[in-house]
């Protein structure tokens, strides 16, 4: 089956703990792109990158890293630095190319205490 | 700041009724809509996308563009509970790729 996984569906973690969230497809996307979602907010974009081994930062990309050195895989590391971490995160691909529609994974829900 | 806006509602039809949701978008230069629909706890789904001026059919949903106007609707006909969901509106940022999305119209249909 085609699709977005991200892996794993909950974490917890310590304050002070960097973490890293997968997200992985077999869409053979060109672009993939992350997302923050708090409660009753939309979805804010954190980094995307639109081929591998390049990446650009969206809205709210302070406390946040990421690689894209596969085309399949684009994880994203949520540093010590973020000062509110906890949130549902949301892992998104499209072609790139003559194609703008974005399909998600199933999230990972992130809590940090 | 590019924004897009939505009623946040929420938005109550019976079923049966036609459901219309709206939103604006400030960024001229946004080429493609897309409409989503979240179910609490879950990841966004893409119902409908548009591109180009007027309407666009997919069965029970019917997605409207007003380029003039920066404005997007979607019209959900024949509504059912299931449809109970919020509903994200999101343009693209300029002519790239990625997208900048309302904060969602959450959509209520009683049985």
């Amino acid at each position: 089956d085609g699709g977005i996984t991200q892996s794993p569906k909950y974490l917890f973690r310590k304050e002070g703990q960097n973490v890293t969230l997968s997200c992985e497809q077999n869409l053979n996307h060109d672009a993939m792109y992350w997302y923050r979602q708090d409660p009753g907010q939309g979805l804010r974009l954190i980094y995307y990158s639109q081929i591998v081994n390049d990446f650009q930062k969206g809205d709210i990309a302070e406390g946040y890293s990421v690689s894209r050195e596969k085309k399949e895989s684009f994880p994203l590391t949520v540093t010590s630095a973020q000062k509110n971490p906890t949130a549902f995160y949301l892992c998104a691909s499209s072609s790139g190319t003559g194609g703008y529609e974005q399909y998600f994974g199933p999230g990972t829900r992130l809590t940090v205490t | 700041q590019k924004e897009v806006e939505q009623n946040s509602g929420p938005l109550s039809v019976p079923e049966g009724a036609i459901a219309s949701l709206n939103c604006t978008y400030s960024d001229r230069g946004s080429q493609s809509f897309f409409w989503y629909r979240q179910y609490s706890g879950k990841s966004p789904e893409l119902i409908m996308f548009i591109y180009s001026n007027g309407d666009k059919e997919d069965g029970r949903f019917t997605a409207q563009l007003n380029k003039a106007s920066q404005y997007v609707s979607l019209l959900i006909r024949d509504s059912q509970p299931s449809d109970s969901a919020t509903y994200l509106c999101a343009a693209t940022r300029g002519a790239g790729t990625a997208l900048i999305f309302g904060k969602g119209t959450t959509l209520s249909v009683s049985s």
